[in-house]
């Protein structure tokens, strides 16, 4: 079974602070990992996909297969990032469904 | 940039009552995807479909859930006799063959009363 765990409900930091959205994963596999946004009202978007290791508007997630994490970090907070923010795994098989997590609120305060 | 589109953005039916949800995925996309989200959940994975038939469904989509590709751009998730407790926000998905990442999108507030 695959499961995405956010401990976090809400987390809420100050301009210019650093961000860490923490997820942990469990997959017997290797997974495909994703980093959704969703803006206010707006749809969900793709942030991050730990294969292309890019960084998204200054958003970084590494992936640790040791500590089955994959960690969203920001080393300043706008407020633009406020946000819905939700892990998401995909894992073996064609149709590679998303299993995500509960998603962490990022609440960026002046 | 292309975007997966939805209709209606909020549908509101009467228990026992069929409703039928729409979605264009994007044009070049040829794995497609029902997710729904009750209000304060997770979101989570209805069905998969890919060449013309279901790839993988949930424990959730049961026989009262039907999804078809009636022509070359429609996708749609039709839920024969709803329920109080399928009101939720439902999101269609769409991704390319050669990569795994999904695009979602705006989603339908379906309302039971």
């Amino acid at each position: 079974a695959q499961r995405v765990t956010q401990p976090e409900k809400l987390l809420s930091v100050f301009k210019g602070a650093p961000v860490e959205l923490k997820c942990n994963y469990s997959y017997s596999g290797s997974p495909e990992l994703f980093w959704y946004v969703q803006y206010s009202r707006q749809r969900l978007q793709l942030l991050l996909r730990h294969i292309s290791r890019e960084s998204i508007k200054g958003f970084t997630a590494d992936l640790n297969k040791g500590e089955t994490s994959f960690h969203l970090k920001k080393p300043f907070a706008q407020e633009e990032d406020s946000a819905m923010y939700y892990c998401a795994l995909s894992g073996a098989g064609t149709a590679s469904k998303l299993t995500f997590g509960t998603g962490t609120r990022l609440q960026v305060t002046l | 940039e292309p975007e997966v589109t939805q209709t209606p953005s909020h549908q509101v039916t009467q228990m026992g009552q069929e409703v039928i949800l729409r979605c264009v995925p994007i044009s070049n996309h040829l794995y497609f995807y029902w997710y729904r989200q009750i209000l304060g959940q997770k979101v989570e994975f209805l069905v998969s479909f890919y060449n013309n038939e279901i790839s993988e469904k949930s424990e959730i989509f049961d026989d009262q859930f039907s999804v078809e590709r009636p022509d070359g751009s429609n996708f749609t998730l039709k839920i024969r006799s709803t329920k109080l407790e399928d009101s939720a926000m439902y999101f269609c998905a769409s991704r390319r063959t050669s990569a795994y990442e999904q695009y979602f999108g705006p989603g339908t507030r379906l309302t039971v009363t």
